[in-house]
């Protein structure tokens, strides 16, 4: 059974720093991996898919790597902002399954 | 235009009502998902729809009952609420589940927030 974990459950860090959120999973039998953002009151934005067969993607300041055998993802944030604050999310497509398993986010607090 | 709509967003009821939130998707995907995030913000599938096929139940009570009358929209009946039903619940659309690739990507509505009182 798929397990997703993400650390830290939580972060506050000066604006300007770069930083490095984590995603471990289970079973490294995976199509795909997901980072999302959730800011409060709203739905899920999706900011990076990586496929099984990718190591990493870009979008901007953001960076996600994939290491599907040892289980693990992260989501480097560059130059962080204020406007960067919310809850990140991994979400993990485990082969064979038509589901997204969620991990238990981390919330990213970036002070002006 | 909203990729995924759902309605209602606030939804506040009275423990054994019936409820239904409705949910369309306007991107063409063949499949779509309820998921529940429960008070500690932690996500989890309900049901899992293709071509209005149900794929996925995840142990979710028989007083959940979902209905798929097109590709395009999949609701939510919630019977005999409970106090236990309290959470935001979110429909989500991706273009199939069969294949890999950057068409998985999953797309999510903006959540509708249940509470039970």
């Amino acid at each position: 059974k798929q397990e997703v974990t993400q650390i830290p459950a939580a972060l506050s860090v000066p604006e300007g720093e770069n930083l490095v959120l984590n995603c471990s999973f289970t079973d490294s039998a995976i199509y795909n991996l997901q980072w999302f953002r959730q800011d409060p009151g709203k739905g899920l934005t999706s900011l990076l898919l990586i496929q099984s067969s990718q190591r990493e993607q870009t979008s901007g300041r953001l960076n996600a790597s994939l290491d599907k055998s040892s289980g693990r993802s992260t989501l480097y944030i560059a130059a962080s902002q204020p406007g960067d604050s919310a809850t990140y999310l991994c979400a993990v497509h485990t082969s064979g399954t038509y589901k997204y398993i969620f991990g238990t986010g981390t919330r990213l607090k970036v002070l002006a | 235009d909203t990729a995924v709509s759902q309605t209602p967003k606030y939804l506040v009821t009275q423990m054994g009502n019936d409820k239904s939130i409705k949910c369309e998707q306007n991107l063409g995907h063949d499949t779509m998902y309820w998921y529940k995030q429960d008070s500690k913000k932690f996500l989890k599938i309900m049901f899992s729809y293709n071509n209005k096929e149900l794929i996925i139940n995840e142990t979710v009570p028989n007083r959940f009952s979902p209905k798929s009358p097109d590709k395009a929209h999949l609701n939510l009946h919630i019977n005999s609420l409970e106090l236990g039903d309290s959470a935001v619940y979110f429909c989500a659309s991706s273009h199939t589940l069969s294949q890999t690739g950057l068409r998985n990507t999953i797309y999510f509505g903006e959540g509708s927030w249940l509470t039970v009182v």
